[in-house]
């Protein structure tokens, strides 16, 4: 079945750099482009960036941008968020999400949408 | 940025009520809208997709409405496993953006 599966739960100190990694069994990477999404604890979806899995360049939030690089391994089905110089508020569950291309209607006029979630990884960062 | 704002962010109801939410778009987003839903401890799923479509396996008391800025997510009948937390995301253009979320909890 279609899964994504990501790394294991981490703890960093601030100031630190990290990485998640998200595997996807299923279905072929490149047919599909991978969002990355964070929930603080308490707190609800803020997006983090997406990554075209067909060419490879990516799309970041602006608040992150400069200390978010996510890249694409068509050899291992595997896509890899990297996160520099932690902050104490980027502790969060950080989620991969399949973005899907819904055609619909007699027109088919593609709606995207986050169809399949990885299980998430839980980043600690320490102060 | 558009800016997605849910409202109520929370509510409480009784097993078999209809319940409502709604989501606004800060600017126009035609039918560029979905809705998730997200238990406790539990990674979101999605229910409902450009506004009113049904994500394979969503049982159908779940519906959407809207368009360009005002849309709507309905429970008809709300069921004990409804109880979560839903939110809106835009995908009309990046950043995509989400509601804060409403907390469904019962009554």
């Amino acid at each position: 079945q279609v899964q994504l599966v990501q790394s294991g739960d981490d703890m960093k100190e601030r100031g630190a750099s990290l990485t998640v990694s998200c595997k996807a069994s299923g279905y072929t990477l490149t047919d599909h482009g991978v969002n990355w999404v964070r929930q603080a604890p308490g707190r609800g979806l803020e997006w983090v960036g997406w990554i075209s899995t067909h060419y490879g360049h990516a799309m970041y939030a602006q608040h992150l941008q400069g200390r978010v690089t996510m890249t694409a391994d068509i050899s291992t089905s595997s896509v890899f968020m990297e996160l520099r110089s932690l902050r104490s508020d980027d502790t969060a569950v950080y989620y991969c999400a399949r973005e899907r291309t819904f055609r619909v209607g007699p027109a088919e006029i593609g709606y995207s949408a986050m169809d399949v979630w990885g299980q998430g990884t839980t980043v600690t960062v320490s102060s | 940025d558009i800016q997605m704002t849910q409202s109520p962010s929370s509510l409480s109801a009784s097993v078999g009520e209809a319940v409502t939410i709604t989501c606004r778009a800060s600017q126009p987003i035609s039918y560029y809208l979905n809705w998730y839903q997200q238990k406790p401890g539990k990674v979101p799923k999605l229910l409902i997709y450009a506004t009113s479509s049904l994500q394979s396996g969503v049982p159908s008391r779940f519906s959407g409405s809207g368009s360009g800025t005002y849309f709507t997510l309905t429970i008809s009948s709300l069921q004990p496993e409804d109880f979560a937390t839903y939110f809106c995301q835009q995908s009309y253009n990046s950043p995509r953006t989400f509601g804060r979320g409403t907390n469904v909890e019962i009554k």
